[in-house]
This record gives C-alpha cells, sequence and structure tokens, in this order.
C-alpha cells in the first residue's frame, strides 16, 4: 500500500487565489512527521513546512498553512495569496519513528503540479 | 550559508560505463542522505551517512552502488557497470541531528543522470 497518497496529478490556480494540495498518509505508527518540499523545474527540493502527529495546532509558515486531520490522516497543504512563482511540483512525505528501525528517511508521494495562471 | 552542492549537474554516459556523483553537505550537517527520483515519481531513499558511517542502504541500492563519506564531510556515491534503468535524478540532502521527528532535510539540486 501507498504511504503517501497525492491524487492530484495537476493542479491550476489564479494568481492571488488560494490553493489546496491534497495528502494522505497511510501508517501505524503514533509518532511521525509530515513534510512539504517544493521543487521547482531547476530539480532542487525546498523544504515549506512540517507537522508533527502530536502537534495539536495546525503548522503555518508564512504564505503556506497545513490542514492537518488527523483522524482522516491527511495533511493538505494550503497555499495563500498564490504568485507565479508558486508555480512547481509539490511533494508530500513522511518520517515515521519507528520504519524498520530507522526514522531517518523520507517517504516522498508522486507529487502535484501546480501551475499559476497570470 | 551555503546550501547542499552536487556535482556535476548532468552527466550522460554510455551503458557499461561507470560514474561518480560528488555531495557538499551543509557544512554543520552530519547526517547525509542520498535519493532516487525517476520520471513521474517523488525521489526513493538510496542510503543515509551520520558522520562517516553508512547506517542503511535500501533494498533499492543494488552491488553496483556504492556510497562513501570518507570523512563525515563530502559523499560520493557510485555507480558502476551503467544500466539504462539507472537513469534518474540523483538527489542528495543532508540535516543536523536533532532527535525529534521534525529533523529537516535540505536537498541540493541533484544530479541528472542520463545511460544510453
Amino acid at each position: 500500500a501507498q504511504k503517501i497518497t497525492q491524487t492530484q496529478p495537476g493542479m491550476f490556480v489564479q494568481e492571488k487565489e488560494a490553493v489546496t494540495l491534497d495528502c494522505t498518509y497511510d501508517t501505524s505508527d503514533p509518532s511521525y512527521g509530515l513534510f512539504w518540499y517544493k521543487q521547482p523545474s531547476s530539480g532542487e527540493m525546498i523544504f515549506l513546512i512540517y507537522q508533527g502527529s502530536y502537534d495539536q495546532q495546525n503548522a503555518t509558515e508564512g504564505r503556506y498553512s497545513l490542514n492537518f486531520q488527523k483522524a482522516r490522516k491527511s495533511a493538505n497543504l494550503v497555499i495563500s495569496a498564490s504568485q507565479l512563482g508558486d508555480s512547481a511540483m509539490y511533494f508530500c512525505a513522511m518520517r515515521e519513528r519507528n520504519s524498520g528501525g530507522s526514522n531517518y528517511k523520507l517517504t516522498f508521494g508522486k507529487g502535484t503540479l501546480l501551475t499559476v495562471n497570470p | 550559508d551555503t546550501g547542499v552542492s552536487q556535482n556535476p549537474r548532468h552527466k550522460i554516459t554510455k551503458r557499461g560505463q561507470n560514474v561518480t556523483f560528488r555531495c557538499d553537505p551543509i557544512s554543520e550537517h552530519n547526517r547525509l542522505y542520498w535519493y532516487r527520483q525517476t520520471l513521474g515519481q517523488g525521489p526513493e531513499f538510496l542510503t543515509y551517512f551520520q558522520n562517516e558511517a553508512q547506517l542503511e542502504k535500501s533494498r533499492l541500492l543494488s552491488d553496483r552502488f556504492s556510497a562513501e563519506r570518507p570523512k563525515g564531510s563530502f559523499s560520493t556515491l557510485e555507480i558502476q557497470r551503467t544500466e539504462q534503468g539507472d537513469s534518474a535524478m540523483y538527489l542528495c540532502a543532508s540535516s543536523f541531528t536533532s532527535g525529534d521527528l521534525g529533523e529537516t532535510q535540505y536537498f541540493g539540486p541533484g544530479t541528472r543522470l542520463l545511460v544510453l
């Protein structure tokens, strides 16, 4: 089974509008962390935001916020006031406390390609 | 503060040749990771170092792949007898041990390999 599912291969948004990118995850580990990364066409993965499984509040970082619904195992990324420079691939990733004895590696989804239209 | 750097950025090689990639992590980071990303997929974990010790290798890392981090600073990833299926983006990331799940991995720009 997929550990991270991103069901939207592509999304379009108008400049200055908000957009939500979906991410659902699968784990039986009570301790885990969820990350979102942005990958422009240049290839570099840029860290955006982090949410811990025990965090009581949704994470926010500037125009990025994470809509964390633990019971539904979803961690959607919300980008407010979209800018042309937000056009990129966006990846959701998870780190589990007890993934085969190691808690270091990230497991990524397949990503969502966001296009911001002027 | 410089980020993670990787060289070369692009590599084209013929099947059967050996290739080596280099990663220079953020200077104070003691953990270093290699991932592989194929077209239309997210990165997949290959291997991980803490200082100079290689602590984990994915089953994706066949015996044609070897990674080193000799002095706990830069790392190299070598692929011997390359195959067309090795064509991918090879990403390096580094982090500083914080002991919690929120420890963030910072990625380099990647090396894009094409095997002809």
